[in-house]
């Protein structure tokens, strides 16, 4: 156990729906990084939150929003959902801004399908 | 734009025999360099990192990697295999530490035969 918590484990859902999907992080860490991988994609950043704020963008789409709550938690929102949506997605937690220490610690993913 | 290469999709080796797992890396500054694990359902555990001094960094399960400037490389090895090494391997860099985003290569399957 990582102690990045990610829920649920897996998700089936149909094109055209909108998903939530959970993470919370290590005890203690501020940073929540979200990440998709697919077999087109592999690994792909979305964005970066720390201590409630918003820092990074990555290859995010518009459809896609996130968010970081007071107790440090965080939510990816997946809406409008299209058959190529369908992937792993990661959350990973770090005590700081960036890459100090140990790096990024990684949940165990949420797989969703969409059919 | 950074980019991180493996070149090699799968690779496999026979149990006890060595191992070295190729990463190299495009950036103009010296890199942050991670190489990460993911076994089959699970999420990407991290082996190592380099972020300076030593060129040759010493991970968990006995693995090590060598950064090298000269060849843009971050080699992973590990002197013999064990069966619970089959896993995916990622190589993956970030330009400082103030840059959030991890760039991961594609992956490198690795198969391990008895």
């Amino acid at each position: 156990d990582s102690g990045v918590t990610q829920t649920p484990k897996h998700l089936i859902t149909a094109t055209g729906q909108r998903v939530t999907l959970r993470c919370s992080p290590r005890s203690g860490d501020l940073s929540v990084y979200w990440y998709q991988q697919s077999l087109d994609q592999g690994l792909q950043f979305l964005i970066h939150y720390y201590n409630g704020e918003e820092r990074a963008k990555g290859n995010i789409l518009e459809r896609f929003s996130a968010q970081q709550f007071p107790d440090l938690h965080s939510e990816l929102n997946l809406s409008s959902l299209e058959l190529g949506d369908s992937a792993l997605y990661f959350c990973a937690s770090s005590v700081v801004l960036g890459l100090r220490g140990s790096g990024y610690t990684f949940g165990s993913g949420t797989r969703l399908t969409v059919v | 734009a950074q980019s991180v290469t493996q070149p090699d999709i799968h690779i496999t080796v026979s149990e006890g025999a060595s191992l070295e797992l190729r990463c190299n890396y495009s950036y103009g500054a010296t890199p942050y360099l991670f190489w990460y694990v993911q076994s089959p359902g699970q999420g990407l555990q991290l082996l190592l990192k380099y972020f300076s001094g030593d060129t040759l960094v010493q991970g968990i399960k006995g693995f090590e990697a060598e950064f090298k400037r000269s060849q843009s490389s971050f080699n992973l090895r590990k002197p013999s295999v064990h069966w619970s090494d089959a896993a995916e391997y990622f190589c993956a860099s970030t330009s400082n530490f103030g840059n959030e985003k991890l760039t991961f290569g594609t992956g490198t399957r690795l198969t391990i035969i008895p």
